[in-house]
Formats: structure tokens, sequence, C-alpha cells
């Protein structure tokens, strides 16, 4: 079936150490997103990509890294320069950018990131 | 950045209850978009709108563009304990860069079902 995956679902890390959170998507989109959940918050766009090979920063990049080096896997690194990385983290994908339902985000089940 | 002002925060209600909420901007939209998500999940699409005052229905749901196209409103019918979650409106508030609607979304409202 179709979908976004997303691993590990949850995660424990400690203060200094970089992180890596997988996505990889077998829907044939173009555009992938990375946002950051906090509770009480709605969702805060963190990086996005609209094509291989490049990427964008999102409202909230400062402490995150991105790659884009194929169309199906778009990888999150939390560094340790990311000062409240305890949080709940969802990647999602779309269609091409600026088509008809582009706005229509299909998220994958999310990595639950906690730092000790 | 932009928000969104959903209303309410939370609820609680009956089972077998119908169950209304809206969400507000403060700049006009071309897209209105309900999610939900259960807990430990991700959001998962419920209705799309792309026309002010179209009116669309999924099962139970009904969506409402507003008039305004500041305005969103949902409406659950007949509510189940498997409503249970937190409703998130979304709109376009910027573009990206080549294109393509950058999405902002609500702060939620989360529904508690009572049985």
């Amino acid at each position: 079936d179709g979908g976004i995956t997303q691993s590990p679902k949850y995660l424990f890390r400690k203060e200094g150490q970089n992180v890596t959170l997988s996505c990889e998507q077998n829907l044939n989109h173009d555009a992938m997103y990375w946002y950051r959940q906090d509770p009480g918050q709605g969702l805060r766009l963190i990086y996005y990509s609209q094509i291989v090979n490049d990427f964008q920063k999102g409202d909230i990049a400062e402490g995150y890294s991105v790659s884009r080096e194929k169309k199906e896997s778009f990888p999150l690194t939390v560094t340790s320069a990311q000062k409240n990385p305890t949080a709940f983290y969802l990647c999602a994908s779309s269609i091409a950018p600026g088509g008809a339902g582009s706005g229509e985000l299909f998220f994958g089940e999310g990595s639950r990131l906690t730092v000790l | 950045g932009q928000q969104l002002n959903q209303s309410p925060q939370s609820m609680f209600i009956q089972e077998g209850e119908d169950v209304s909420m809206n969400c507000t901007s403060s700049s006009i939209f071309n897209t209105w978009l309900w999610y939900k998500q259960d807990p430990g999940e991700g959001p998962v699409l419920l209705i799309a709108l792309y026309k002010a005052g179209e009116l669309t229905s999924n099962g139970r749901l009904t969506a409402q563009f507003g008039i305004t196209r500041k305005d969103s409103f949902l409406n659950i019918s007949a509510s189940i304990p498997s409503d249970v979650g937190i409703y998130f409106c979304a709109g376009p508030t910027d573009f990206f860069t080549g294109g393509g609607n950058k999405l902002t979304f609500g702060t939620g409202t989360q529904l508690k079902v009572e049985l």
C-alpha cells in the first residue's frame, strides 16, 4: 500500500547528541515536509523540499538539517544546536507544488523524540 | 507567522451528540483543509474546500468554506467514541518559493466523547 513511513516511532537522545529521523514515501510525491508538534500548539514547519536535491527552511529550521538525495526519502537530523528538541515530529508529502490539491498533505505516523 | 484561531480548544460531549467547531483567519483564503489526528498518530485529511460558500460532506462530517473566505466550519453529526482526537484546520498563508501553498495549521480542537 502507498504511504509514508517514519522511523523510529520513539527515540531517546542524550543532550549534545545528533539524531536522524527517517521518512520514506512511495506515493510518487514531489514535495516533502517536516513538521514539529508540541502540546497545545499547531504544527510548525521545519523544512520542506519541492524537488530532489533542493530544500528550503521553514518557520523553525534552526538546529535542524535535511537532505533530499532521492525522491522517496527526506531524512531530518536534529542537531545538538536545537535547544528544545523534545517533541513529536511529523513528515508529510504532497503532489507537485502549485497543482490542484497541492495543499493536501499526507502524513506519516510520527516520531516522538525525547531528550534525556 | 500568521495563526489560525480554532475554537473551542477542547470539548467534552456525549455519544450521539452533534459537534461544531470553527476556524478563523485575519486574511482571505482560497483553500481550507480539515485534518483529524488520533492520539500518537499523524493527521489524516478529512475534507478539502476550494470555493467560498462550498459545503462538503464526508460521512457524518460536514465542512463549510465561509462566505467571507476568512473562516471555515466543521460539523460532526451523531458522534461516536472513535471521533475522539484533535481536529486541525489548515489554510495557505504563503507561497513556497517555486510555487505551491504553504499551509498554516490551527492550534486544534480536542474532542472527547463520553459514552
